[in-house]
C-alpha cells in the first residue's frame, strides 16, 4: 500500500483567509497527482490532475502546485468562502494501475 | 447524461443478510471501482475492474465480492453482512490509466444491525 499523506487532517479558517494544505506521496514512479473536492453528503468531484513536475493549475480561487522530485503537492485557496468548506482529497497515480487516495483535509470556513 | 448511478441510496440490513449494490455508468469507461468511506479513513478501495471481464482486489476486499456484468455495470455483493460493513459505499468509473479522473456515483449508505 502506497503512503499518501495529507496534512493537516482538518482546518478551521475565517471567511476571507487564504489557506493551503499538503499532499505528500512517493517521489519515485510518478504518473499523476489528482485533487478532488468532496462536499458533505455529496460525492467527490475532480479539481485538478497534474502530470509534470512544476505543474501549476488554477480554477477560480483554488490553485495547486506539484513537486514530483520531492514528492509533494500544495493546494491553495485564496480568500476562503463558506462554500469552500469541504474535504479535499489527493490521489497519487504511480506505477500501479489505479491511484491511491490520501485521507483528506477537512476545511471548514467560518462566516 | 446520468454519469454514474448507484442503487439503492440507503439500506438497512440485519447481520448475516446478503445484498447487492448496483452501479452503472454511461460514459463508456473501461475502468470501474468500489470504495467505502468511513470516518477519518477517507476512501478505501474494495475492488476494481480495469476492463470488462476483469476484477481485482483493492485494499479492503474481505467480506465482499464483485461482478463486472458488462462494460456499463459493476456490482458489489455482501454475502453475509456484518456490523463492520456499516459504511457509505461509492462506485466510480474512469478511462483506463492512473492519470485519468475518476467520476463518482452519489453513494449508498448501508447500516448493518
Amino acid at each position: 500500500i502506497l503512503n499518501v499523506e495529507q496534512s493537516p487532517q482538518s482546518l478551521h479558517v475565517q471567511e476571507g483567509d487564504s489557506t493551503n494544505f499538503t499532499c505528500s506521496f512517493p517521489s519515485s514512479n510518478f504518473y499523476a497527482l489528482h485533487w478532488y473536492r468532496w462536499e458533505t453528503a455529496k460525492s467527490p468531484e475532480a479539481l485538478f490532475v497534474m502530470t509534470l513536475n512544476g505543474d501549476e493549475k488554477k480554477k477560480g480561487r483554488i490553485s495547486a502546485t506539484l513537486n514530483t522530485k520531492e514528492g509533494y503537492s500544495y493546494l491553495y485557496i485564496k480568500g476562503s468562502q463558506p462554500e469552500d468548506s469541504a474535504t479535499y482529497l489527493c490521489a497519487f497515480g504511480g506505477g500501479s494501475y489505479i491511484p491511491t487516495f490520501g485521507r483528506g483535509t477537512s476545511l471548514i470556513v467560518h462566516p | 447524461n446520468a454519469g454514474v448511478t448507484q442503487t439503492p441510496k440507503f439500506q438497512v440490513l440485519k447481520t448475516g443478510q446478503s445484498m447487492t449494490l448496483q452501479c452503472a455508468q454511461d460514459m463508456n469507461h473501461n475502468s470501474m471501482y468500489w470504495y467505502r468511506q468511513d470516518p477519518g479513513m477517507g476512501l478505501r478501495l474494495i475492488y476494481y475492474s480495469a476492463s470488462e471481464g476483469t476484477t481485482d482486489k483493492g485494499e479492503v476486499p474481505n467480506g465482499y465480492n464483485v461482478s463486472r456484468l458488462n462494460k456499463r455495470e459493476f456490482s458489489l455483493r455482501l454475502e453475509s453482512a456484518a456490523p463492520s460493513q456499516t459504511s457509505v459505499y461509492f462506485c466510480a468509473s474512469s478511462e483506463a490509466g492512473t492519470s485519468k479522473t475518476q467520476y463518482f456515483g452519489p453513494g449508498t449508505r448501508l447500516l448493518v444491525l
